[in-house]
């Protein structure tokens, strides 16, 4: 079956630690999407690509970090530099004509 | 450049009974959809419902409609029939590059 694969579903940073948070999508879609979600709060954008080998910084790109090698993967690092890393994560894709959001399961990511 | 407000940061309803959140939008787009989604507390992100911008005709799916104001850029979801699992964090995003969400509207379906 079609869908958005998030791994893992539970991720523990240490202090000055980078992680990377794995989506893959095999939905042959262009646009892939990276939202942070605090407890109670709404999706805010961390970065989309809408092809291969480009990407752009959504409204809170800072400290974080992303790549667009190949059209199914669209990986998701935190840096060092995240200071308030703990949120939970979510990835999505979407066709050509933006007419519907596919996303996967998400990330739950803490601080030791 | 999109932005979304949901003016109703929490609702309420009785199982059974019938509720409207309300959203307004406003995109740079010609052509765009419109969604809802809704988020149990799973987590899990679900299409409850589409609308296409150029269609005059409000969607509809089972229980849920929508009413389209185009003009005034207003996306309302209506939830007849409430049932417990209607229970979620709801939103509105319009289509486009971005899929720009804002802070959503949080519904419980009261016994």
């Amino acid at each position: 079956d079609g869908g958005i694969t998030q791994s893992p579903k539970y991720l523990f940073r240490k202090e000055g630690q980078n992680v990377t948070l794995s989506c893959e999508q095999n939905l042959n879609h262009d646009a892939m999407y990276w939202y942070r979600q605090d407890p109670g709060q709404g999706l805010r954008l961390i970065y989309y690509s809408q092809i291969v080998n480009d990407f752009q910084k959504g409204d809170i790109a800072e400290g974080y970090s992303v790549s667009r090698e190949k059209k199914e993967s669209f990986p998701l690092t935190v840096t060092s530099a995240q200071k308030n890393p703990t949120a939970f994560y979510l990835c999505a894709s979407s066709g050509t004509g933006y007419e519907k959001l596919f996303f996967g399961s998400g990330t739950q990511l803490s601080v030791l | 450049a999109q932005t979304v407000t949901q003016s109703q940061p929490e609702m309420s309803v009785q199982e059974a009974e019938t509720v409207t959140l309300s959203c307004t939008y406003d995109t740079s787009e010609n052509n765009y959809y419109l969604f809802w989604y809704k988020q149990p507390p799973s987590r899990q992100m679900i299409l409850v419902i589409r609308q296409e911008a150029y269609k005059q005709q409000n969607a509809t799916e089972n229980r849920f409609s929508v009413n389209f104001q185009k003009a005034a850029k207003s996306f309302s979801l209506k939830i007849s029939d409430s049932q417990l699992g209607d229970t979620a964090m709801y939103f509105c995003p319009p289509t486009g590059n971005q899929f720009y969400f804002g802070t959503g509207t949080s519904l419980t379906v009261i016994p």
